[in-house]
């Protein structure tokens, strides 16, 4: 599974956009890219997922560029409930299924 | 259940001595997962089932660690002899197929303690 690089730490003003990225640029044709998040003394939390296509759902947005070798989560109107650790993931669709994290950026939403 | 529920939620026991965590995953979901997050940590795999196929163990950090899920729903984390290293948060979850096509859904953890 190709390896990814998060920056540590972010800060982001309530209200306005969290743009968290990731690079990924050794990864092949066959492997997605995964976000969870985990809030301070819970599980962690799927957020959205994508191969080639930009996606959306209720929680965030995930744009991949073009070459696939970086990708940016993007949180519209960040909360204070927002405040965690964000993990991008790259694997394939393999049987084993298993998601190997790294240590994520840890995003400290600011009132 | 509505969620992945794990249990005890806090667990302290004497250096030693055997534990059992538990994990009761989503009904219907066929993989299942066990991670362990150790303070300050990322997550680290430690093993994966997935309906009748043989387990992959690859990430079990020692024999004194093994798993097993009983009719493809309970599973059990059982840690023999443990020691002060073993403490750490165990994480399980579980996802609908085997493939990371779906998200997986974390339970809330067991906290071990080894003393």
């Amino acid at each position: 599974d190709a390896k990814t690089t998060q920056p540590t730490s972010m800060d982001c003003a309530e209200g306005r956009a969290a743009n968290l990225p990731c690079n990924h640029s050794t990864i092949s044709g066959n492997e997605y890219v995964y976000w969870y998040r985990q809030i301070h003394s819970q599980g962690p939390q799927y957020i959205i997922h994508g191969l080639k296509n930009n996606e959306t759902n209720e929680m965030a947005s995930l744009i991949i560029t073009e070459d696939r070798k970086s990708s940016t989560l993007i949180l519209p109107h960040a909360t204070l409930r927002d405040t965690a650790v964000y993990y991008c993931i790259v694997t394939g669709s393999s049987n084993t299924g298993k998601l190997i994290f790294g240590q994520g950026t840890t995003l400290q939403v600011k009132p | 259940g509505a969620g992945v529920s794990q249990s005890p939620s806090n667990k302290v026991t004497e250096k030693g001595k055997d534990v059992e965590l538990r994990c009761d995953p989503i009904s219907g979901h066929t993989a299942l997962y066990w991670y362990r997050q150790s303070l300050g940590q990322g997550l680290e795999f430690l093993i994966y089932f997935q309906g009748n196929s043989a387990p992959d163990k690859s990430g079990l950090p020692s024999d004194r660690f093994s798993a097993e899920r009983t009719g493809g729903s309970v599973s059990t984390l059982t840690i023999q002899r443990t020691q002060q290293e073993d403490s750490a948060v165990y994480l399980c979850a579980s996802s609908l197929q085997g493939t990371t096509n779906y998200g997986y859904t974390f339970g809330s953890g067991t906290r071990l303690t080894v003393v």
